[in-house]
């Protein structure tokens, strides 16, 4: 079985553009967060998604900040413009429902803000 | 914002010794997870504690809970090169769904 892909994993990007991020969830999970992860700091999390419906974004800075999962599946999270703070590395995980403990995590994509 | 805090922040070990961390989190939970995370990589779940056990194990790792502290301690036994890497706890409150909180992680070096 697939694990949760992301991409692309690495990416470099000057202030002010806008930069975007894909992850695709282990098949048949329903529920998909991002998550920021600051240098030596645990994930926080941004957003989490019961199939294509959005049910915490709370901690989702919306001026600057987007995600969707139109069908339920994949998902794209995307930063216009970015900031020289959005340096981080952005995960993705999922689970099978909201009932589920474990979580299950991409590698990451490692965004530098130049 | 993170719920827990690790400690120590980082730890430096031999091959063969064991490793302790622990968890301090700020409120009532339903339960306590622990995941590995290498470097470059993401977050791999080890172990879950639910809030009424005081102890589990799954192989080289013991956990222990203590709800009265607010505290959980992760031991790593016979440590080994391959453990080289960045522990968090991961805490669910209580009440209701909420979501996972991490910690703020002990990043953890064997020395071969």
């Amino acid at each position: 079985e697939a694990g949760v892909v992301q991409s692309p994993r690495y990416k470099i990007i000057e202030k002010k553009q806008p930069v975007a991020f894909w992850c695709n969830p282990i098949s048949g999970h329903n529920t998909l967060y991002w998550y920021l992860q600051n240098l030596g700091q645990g994930p926080e999390l941004l957003i989490r998604y019961e199939n294509e419906e959005a049910v915490d974004d709370s901690q989702l800075p919306k001026d600057r900040f987007s995600a969707e999962r139109l069908k339920g599946v994949d998902s794209t999270l995307k930063i216009q413009p970015a900031e020289l703070g959005d340096s981080a590395v952005y995960l993705c995980a999922s689970s099978r429902d909201r009932g589920s403990i474990e979580q299950f995590f991409g590698p990451g994509t490692r965004l530098t803000v130049l | 914002s993170q719920q827990g805090e690790e400690d120590p922040q980082a730890l430096s070990i031999q091959e063969g010794e064991n490793a302790t961390m622990n968890c301090s989190y700020k409120t009532s939970i339903n339960n306590l997870q622990w995941y590995r995370q290498n470097s470059g990589r993401g977050l791999v779940h080890l172990i879950l504690i639910r809030s009424n056990e005081r102890e589990k194990h799954s192989g080289r790792l013991r956990v222990t809970l203590d709800t009265s502290k607010k505290s959980s301690s992760l031991l790593i036994t016979a440590s080994r090169a391959a453990d080289t890497a960045s522990y968090f706890c991961a805490t669910r409150a209580s009440g209701g769904y909420q979501k996972v909180t991490f910690g703020t992680g002990t990043k953890l070096q064997v020395i071969p």
